[in-house]
């Protein structure tokens, strides 16, 4: 099986703008995590989807959000971006609940 | 308020000796628990998990403690391998909120020949 995929892998974008990041899941699974990564934080979860619906939310201001669609590929967007929004943003999948979560390469993201 | 600790950044082992990296939690909802390697410009990639209803799982060369009372795991590796320097981070869930891992900082192992 295919693993998780991450697109665009690497992406500079300047303050202000907005991003988004696409995750394709590993085929089968259903539930979609994003984590973002930094020196100072570690991996933070950010939301987790499951048949479309958000079923999670970590403690990330609104700017963040995101959607699955219906063959569970996810998107993530990020509003208004600030210099503290550099990462690494990372998407994992799993069949269900409690199920091992198989992380993708993630898509590194500079906001100048 | 960090619920996962990994109180060691960076451990150093000898080829072929055991390597043991620790791993504590605050909260009490843990039940889920997981070990990820990983390498620079990747994703984590998952080693072993345990269950709180056991106390040891063990898979090859990994085999993952739990201590339930002193809310403490820990990994062992034997024997060590060059390969296995990277950086390895503990993470635990919840069932209520179940994909929502919650990661430690991490510890750097490099494995010396």
């Amino acid at each position: 099986k295919a693993g998780v995929t991450q697109t665009p892998r690497y992406l500079i974008k300047t303050r202000g703008q907005q991003v988004t990041l696409s995750c394709s899941p590993i085929s089968g699974h259903r539930s979609v995590s994003w984590y973002q990564q930094t020196p100072g934080q570690g991996l933070q979860f950010l939301f987790e989807y499951f048949s479309e619906t958000q079923r999670n939310k970590g403690n990330f201001p609104g700017r963040f959000s995101g959607r699955q669609f219906s063959n569970s590929r996810s998107e993530m967007n990020v509003s208004t971006l600030e210099l503290g929004d550099s990462a690494l943003y990372l998407c994992a999948s799993s069949q269900g609940d409690q199920e091992t979560q198989y992380f993708g390469p993630g898509t590194r993201l500079l906001v100048l | 308020d960090q619920q996962v600790k990994q109180n060691s950044p960076s451990l150093s082992v000898q080829e072929g000796r055991i390597s043991i990296l620790n791993c504590d939690y605050t909260n009490s909802m843990f039940d889920y628990f997981l070990w990820y390697k990983k390498y620079p410009a990747e994703g984590p990639t998952f080693l072993i998990s345990i269950s709180s209803i056991k106390d040891k799982n063990e898979d090859g060369r990994f085999t993952v403690f739990l201590n339930k009372s002193a809310k403490h795991l820990s990994l062992h590796i034997v024997p060590s391998q060059p390969g296995d320097s990277a950086v390895y981070f503990c993470a635990a869930s919840a069932f209520q909120g179940a994909q929502k891992l919650v990661f430690g900082q991490g510890t750097r192992l490099t494995i010396n020949p």
